[in-house]
């Protein structure tokens, strides 16, 4: 049932230390989507994919980086996790992007936790 | 560029009390609104969206939503409050056709439910 699955749920990652966040779907869309979500606070989009091109935003860290080896999952790397980086990053999807009015689909997130 | 203003950051209702959350936005071509529930530890559930069809749009969970464009404003209501209604709820606007934030949605900072018994 499931159509944006996130794993893991949770992670705990020291600081400094890589850590890859996983995102799938099983929607078939062209478009993933990454977003940085603080405590009380608006997602925060960070880029996204339209199949395999990709889209950063201008205020995204060089930290964050993204792959997208294939149209069903998209990876999240951190590659130097601050304690500014503890977040929930919720993953999402729409069919062909948003200028439309398409749905965009979001997956339960996972909350990082920086020691 | 589009922007969101959701009034109050924390509501509180009675359960079977009647549920409005503002939410007034700008946007520079028609726009696409959307309103999304979360639960705590939980992504983002899409409630309804206005794509420029019927101004009065019905969701799930009981829920709905009125375009007025006269008056920049999509609130969000529903008759009767429940206790599962408690959540964060965020409003959200994508532009339309000849906008030029494609694949963005931006959002509003969030209102809290909150429904005593």
């Amino acid at each position: 049932d499931a159509m944006v699955i996130q794993n893991p749920r949770y992670q705990v990652t020291q600081f400094g230390k890589p850590v890859t966040l996983s995102c799938s779907q099983t929607l078939n869309h062209n478009v993933m989507y990454w977003y940085q979500q603080k405590s009380s606070q608006a997602p925060k989009l960070l880029f996204h994919y339209y199949d395999k091109d990709f889209n950063n935003e201008a205020d995204t860290p060089d930290n964050f980086q993204s792959r997208r080896p294939n149209t069903s999952f998209c990876f999240l790397d951190i590659r130097s996790p601050g304690l500014g980086d503890a977040a929930m990053y919720l993953c999402a999807t729409s069919r062909d992007g948003l200028a439309r009015g398409e749905t965009q689909y979001f997956g339960p997130g996972t909350r990082l936790l920086v020691l | 560029a589009q922007s969101v203003t959701q009034l109050g950051s924390h509501v509180s209702v009675s359960e079977g009390a009647l549920v409005l959350l503002r939410c007034n936005y700008s946007s520079s071509v028609p726009p696409y609104l959307f309103w999304y529930v979360q639960y705590p530890n939980q992504g983002l559930q899409l409630l309804l969206k206005y794509t420029s069809a019927a101004t009065l749009v019905k969701g799930i969970n009981g829920f709905e939503a009125e375009f007025k464009k006269s008056e920049t404003s999509f609130h969000l209501t529903k008759p009767s409050a429940h206790m599962r209604d408690a959540a964060e709820y965020f409003c959200a606007v994508s532009e339309g056709a000849g906008g030029t934030s494609y694949g963005k949605l931006t959002f509003g900072q969030g209102t809290i439910l909150t429904v005593h018994p």
